[in-house]
This record gives C-alpha cells, structure tokens and sequence, in this order.
C-alpha cells in the first residue's frame, strides 16, 4: 500500500488479556515508531525502531509493554495483561532515514483500544 | 528535556476569520518543527515544517515561522474554512542522530459556516 497501515482498526478487550497491535510501513523506510495518544496525555512517544533494533524502548510505560519488528518491515506491539489505563489510540509512523536526519515521519489510522 | 506547549483549544471560529494556534517550545540545540493535523476519523499528516531558525514553512493556506528569540512556531492561516476543522499538534524534533517526535497536546479548531 501507499501509506503507513495498521490492524485491528479497533480492540475492544477485557482487563487482564493480552493484546497485539500490528504496524506495516511505508515500503522502504527503515526507522518506525509506536506513540500512544491518550485524552488529556496527548501523544507520547514508546519506541523507534532502526531496522529490526530498537535503540530507544525509553517510552515503554511498563514491562507489559514490548515490540518487535522483523524483515525491516512490520512491526507488533504486545501489551500483556492489559490495564484500563492501557486505553488510548496506538499509532505508529514509519519514515526514511535521510542524512542529517531530516527525514519526515509518516503516521498510520492509528488502533484504538478499549480495555473494559 | 525536550517539550512542546499549545495553546489549550477548542478555538471556535466562524469562517473566513483569522487563525491563529500558538505553540512554544523548550529545546537543546536547533530542533525541527512541525505542525501536524489529525481531521476527524484520519490519521495525523504533516501539514508543515520548518527546520532553521527564520524559515517558514507554508501548506494549504497556513504558515508558521520558526522563532529562535522566542522559541514559538505560531499556525496562522489569513481564512479558515469549515474544512480545516481538526486537530492541530504542534511537534519538534532534536537535531543529530535520530530524535523522535516530540508532541504538544493538541489544540481543536472548530470552523462554523
């Protein structure tokens, strides 16, 4: 496709489930990012990945969270026993590293998750 | 650390007024800034940029100015319309290496006819 995408469009789960939300960049770009846009938080960074490595997880808000990426190319962010605070938009955006690093970043529909 | 602050929304105008969304930061070096919007049900897309001191960046009728004596990358757009109805966050990004996206809370903008 053209654009960053990302699936499930919408979770609903219930308190204490596990729960994976999958990104697929944009063809070519190496660098991808997971941010959480919470009402009132507004968007917070979790994790960028260069390749199929993560230099910076700084923004994971707890060990339940983790990501991967294979191939370069699709990323999965898992959050296990899923909390109600866990609530938010899950967006990821995915971009081509320039020199200089003016690349621009690219952002997905984004996945809402609703935990009960 | 890095931060971005908005000006808290919702901003309500009527058409074809003048818009005007402030944003400040706090940042080390020269960072790039960004103004993003999110349109009802969409995703976020860069709607500009600017990455030096003095630059301007422009799209779709609206301009913002990088200010280095001020830190402020203040959204201006001469006529809005009830289609630039969204949610405007104001970003920046570090200089050197990678630096990811550092967001403002977002400010709504409400256009009525």
């Amino acid at each position: 496709g053209a654009g960053v995408s990302q699936s499930p469009s919408n979770k609903v789960t219930e308190k204490g489930k596990d729960v994976e939300l999958r990104c697929d960049p944009i063809s070519g770009h190496t660098a991808l990012y997971w941010y959480r846009q919470s009402l009132g938080q507004g968007l917070e960074f979790l994790i960028y990945f260069q390749g199929n490595s993560a230099p910076d997880k700084s923004g994971l808000p707890s060990d339940r969270f983790s990501a991967e990426r294979t191939g370069g190319s699709v990323s999965t962010l898992t959050i296990q026993r899923t909390q109600q605070e866990d609530s938010a938009v899950y967006l990821c955006a995915s971009s081509i590293r320039l020199a200089g690093g003016t690349d621009t970043q690219y952002f997905g529909p984004g996945t809402r998750l609703t935990v009960l | 650390g890095n931060s971005v602050t908005q000006m808290e929304g919702p901003v309500t105008l009527s058409e074809e007024a003048f818009l005007t969304i402030n944003c400040t930061y706090t940042a080390t070096g020269y960072p790039s800034l960004f103004w993003y919007v999110q349109y009802p049900g969409e995703g976020l897309q860069l709607l500009l940029k600017a990455t030096k001191a003095d630059d301007k960046g422009s799209n779709k009728g609206f301009e913002a100015t990088y200010r280095k004596e001020t830190t402020s990358f203040h959204l201006e757009k001469g006529s809005v319309q009830v289609s630039d109805s969204a949610v405007y966050f104001c970003a920046l990004r570090g200089k050197g290496g990678y630096s990811t996206l550092t967001f403002g809370k977002g400010t709504m903008l409400l256009v009525s006819p």
